[in-house]
């Protein structure tokens, strides 16, 4: 058990939907991470937030947004939601943001889109 | 970043140790050697990191070469439970802009028994 929780663990939606992922980090980490995962893409870097505030950006699309609140669990927003946005998508947290402190990853969220 | 090469795949016996190795030539000196693995669609689990000095922890060894231009991942005794994705990454240390990982290909890891 890492200690980062996702939740839900599996979402079925149809196209053009907005779902919205909840991640909550392990207890004393500040900063947190989104990931996606696809069959064809392998594990991508979506955005970083450290103790509120966006840290950096990957390739997150437009449709896509996320925030930290002050108790610093972290939320992924997925809107108009396409057939290729079906994936797992994997929150992480660390302590601070610097290179030397390791991610720990959580179960993931299972986003299957009809 | 600097990139890592990993070969796709590896299989070892139950009960042996594992040895993974990692090339990263273009690494910096200030970019760390981390090591995570995924098992099948599991989330990503840390498993060690490293910047010069051979590093140790209760599920693995890391050694680094000299000229840290490549590191190898020791699994001391192999279970079929260590069977999964293993990942090489370098990281840079302090980064102003973020401190993202980047995943390549892996090593997909078989132990059989």
């Amino acid at each position: 058990d890492s200690g980062v929780t996702q939740t839900p663990k599996h979402l079925i939606t149809a196209t053009g939907q907005r779902v919205t992922l909840r991640c909550s980090p392990r207890s004393g980490d500040l900063s947190v991470y989104w990931y996606q995962q696809s069959l064809d893409q392998g594990l991508q870097f979506l955005i970083q937030y450290y103790n509120g505030e966006e840290r950096a950006k990957g390739n997150i699309l437009e449709r896509f947004s996320a925030q930290q609140f002050p108790d610093l669990h972290s939320e992924l927003n997925l809107s108009s939601l396409e057939l290729g946005d079906s994936a797992l998508y994997f929150c992480a947290s660390s302590v601070g943001p610097e290179g030397n402190q390791p991610q720990h990853f959580g179960d993931g969220t299972r986003l299957s889109i009809l | 970043d600097a990139k890592t090469t990993q070969p796709p795949s590896m299989d070892c016996a139950e009960g042996r140790a594992a040895n993974l190795p990692c090339n990263h030539s273009t690494i910096s000196g200030n970019e760390y050697v981390y090591w995570y693995r995924q098992i099948h669609s599991q989330g990503p689990q840390y498993i060690i990191h490293g910047l010069k000095n051979n590093e140790t922890n209760e599920m693995a060894s890391l050694i680094i070469t000299e000229d840290r231009k490549s590191s190898t991942l020791i699994l001391p005794h192999a279970t079929l439970r260590d069977t999964a994705v293993y990942y090489c990454i370098v990281r840079v240390a302090f980064k102003a802009a973020g401190n993202k990982l980047t995943f390549g290909g892996g090593t997909r890891v078989l132990v059989k028994p």
